[in-house]
């Protein structure tokens, strides 16, 4: 079973305006991490945003913001007042937590991404 | 503080041959974790490498190694290519900060291409 899904292969937004990026994701363990990358046609990921397992409130960075809502396993990113440069290909992962020495770490398990084209 | 930095970034080789891949982590991270990621399979775990040790490993053929050195500088090696290595390979850096939890920092790749 796919741990990490990203259903909008694609999605356009108007310059300014706000887009809902999904993911949905599957895991048993109770401590985990949620991320959000941005992959330009360079092909450097760029971490955008972390939410924890046990985070109560919703992760929020700049103009990404991540909707978090545990009880339905999905971790969708808000991206208010679109821009041109935020056209790219777009990243959830999780990381089921190993915990070892008050550190949490763990390999990134990828959804398929979501391609983002800001229109002016 | 520099960005994690990978070379070479392009590559070509052809099957059978061997070839090495660089990684330089931010300074003062200590993990270093390897990504392929091609158009079918999309972006796979490879292994990680804390303080020189191997700390967690993908679902790769042994053909696929690495090793991190004293100075957190990683390689990652393989041996035999076939056509379905081309790919782009990832390298992140990462450190526990104050949260305890440890966010991966992607340098910009490696693209292999095996003919």
């Amino acid at each position: 079973a796919q741990k990490i899904t990203q259903t909008q292969p694609g999605m356009f937004v108007q310059e300014k305006e706000a887009v809902t990026l999904d993911c949905t994701y599957d895991t048993s363990d109770p401590s985990y991490g949620l991320f959000w990358y941005k992959q330009p046609s360079s092909g450097e990921m760029i971490f955008l945003i972390y939410q924890g397992s046990y985070d109560q409130q919703n992760a929020t960075e700049g103009r990404y913001s991540l909707n978090f809502q545990k009880a339905r396993k999905s971790a969708n990113l808000v991206i208010s007042a679109s821009q041109l440069g935020d056209s790219a290909m777009y990243f959830c992962a999780m990381r089921e937590d190993i915990n070892a020495g008050g550190t949490s770490y763990g390999k990134l398990t990828f959804g398929q991404g979501t391609i983002l084209t800001v229109h002016p | 503080k520099a960005g994690v930095t990978q070379t070479p970034r392009y590559l070509i080789k052809t099957r059978g041959q061997q070839v090495t891949l660089s990684c330089s982590p931010i300074s003062g991270h200590r993990s270093v974790s390897w990504y392929q990621q091609t158009p079918g399979q999309g972006l796979q775990f490879l292994f990680e490498y804390f303080s020189e040790t191997q700390r967690n490993k993908g679902n790769f053929p042994g053909r696929f190694s690495g090793r991190q050195f004293s100075n957190s500088r990683s390689e990652m090696n393989v041996s035999t290519l076939e056509l379905g290595d081309s790919a782009l390979y990832l390298c992140a850096s990462s450190f526990s900060g104050t949260s305890g939890q440890e966010t991966q920092y992607f340098g910009p790749g490696t693209r292999l291409l095996v003919l």
